[in-house]
C-alpha cells in the first residue's frame, strides 16, 4: 500500500520556538495533503487542507499565521508551528490523497506529538 | 455538510467474540464513501475498511466487514473473531463526491475506544 512518513515522531520544544514538521508521499504524488490536530481521546480535527504550488485552505478559528503551512512539491507538505506555546502541545497527523479508478483514497503519516516546555 | 454520528460510549468484547461499532452518516451527496480506521495508542490511523455509496454489496476485509444499511444511513464495523490487538480507538469517516474524485476532506466521528478481554 501507500506510504506516508512523517517526521519527526516526537517533538519537545521550548516555548517561543517554531517547529517544522514534514510530511511526505514516497511512492506517490500527492497534489492534496491534510494536516490534522487531535486531543487526547478525541477526534480528528482539521486544521487545513494543503494543496501543491497554491496557499493553503484553513479551517475556521486556525491562526494562519501560527501554523505555516508550505506544499512545495508533489511529495512534501510542511506545518510549521511558529512561536509554540504549551496550549499548542498536541498530537499532529498529516493525510495525503491518492486517486485512482475514479476513487480517492487517504493515507496517513505516523503523527507526531508536540510538547511545549 | 456531512456528518458522522459515534455514540457508542467505550466498548468491551471478549476475546474470540465478535463485536460491532456503530456508525451513522448525513450527507446530501448522491456520492460518497465511508471509512473506518483504527487508531491504537501509538497514534497511527490504520485503514481498515470502505464502502463506496454505489456498492451493493457489504465490504469485507479479513475480519472486518461493514454492515452498510443506505436507507438508514449507517456503516457499522462488525469485528469478527476479537483479538487482543484490537484494542484502540475506532473512527468512522465519510468523503463526498467520492466516485468523481474531486477533492473534498475526511469528515470523522468521535471515534469509539474499543477494549478486547482476555
Amino acid at each position: 500500500g501507500a506510504v506516508v512518513s512523517q517526521h519527526p515522531s516526537r517533538v519537545i520544544c521550548k516555548s517561543g520556538t517554531s517547529v517544522k514538521i514534514e510530511c511526505r508521499s514516497l511512492d506517490f504524488q500527492a497534489t492534496t495533503m491534510f494536516w490534522y490536530r487531535q486531543f487526547p481521546k478525541q477526534s480528528l480535527m482539521l486544521m487545513a487542507t494543503s494543496n501543491e504550488g497554491s496557499k493553503a485552505t484553513y479551517e475556521q478559528g486556525v491562526e494562519k499565521d501560527k501554523f505555516l503551512i508550505n506544499h512545495a512539491s508533489l511529495t512534501l507538505s510542511t506545518l510549521t508551528v511558529t512561536s509554540a506555546h504549551p496550549e499548542d502541545s498536541s498530537f499532529y497527523i498529516c493525510s495525503a490523497d491518492r486517486r485512482g479508478k475514479g476513487r480517492t483514497e487517504a493515507f496517513f503519516g505516523q503523527g507526531t506529538r508536540l510538547t511545549v516546555v | 455538510a456531512q456528518k458522522i454520528t459515534q455514540t457508542q460510549p467505550g466498548m468491551f468484547v471478549q476475546e474470540k467474540e465478535a463485536v460491532t461499532l456503530d456508525c451513522t452518516y448525513d450527507t446530501s451527496d448522491q456520492s460518497y464513501g465511508l471509512f473506518w480506521y483504527k487508531q491504537p495508542s501509538s497514534g497511527e490511523m490504520i485503514f481498515l475498511i470502505y464502502q463506496g455509496s454505489y456498492d451493493e454489496q457489504n465490504a469485507t476485509e479479513g475480519r472486518y466487514s461493514l454492515n452498510f444499511q443506505k436507507a438508514r444511513k449507517s456503516a457499522n464495523l462488525v469485528i469478527s473473531a476479537s483479538q487482543l490487538g484490537d484494542s484502540a480507538m475506532y473512527f468512522c469517516a465519510m468523503r463526498g463526491n467520492y466516485y468523481t474524485g474531486a477533492n473534498s476532506k475526511l469528515t470523522f466521528g468521535k471515534g469509539i475506544t474499543l477494549s478486547v478481554r482476555p
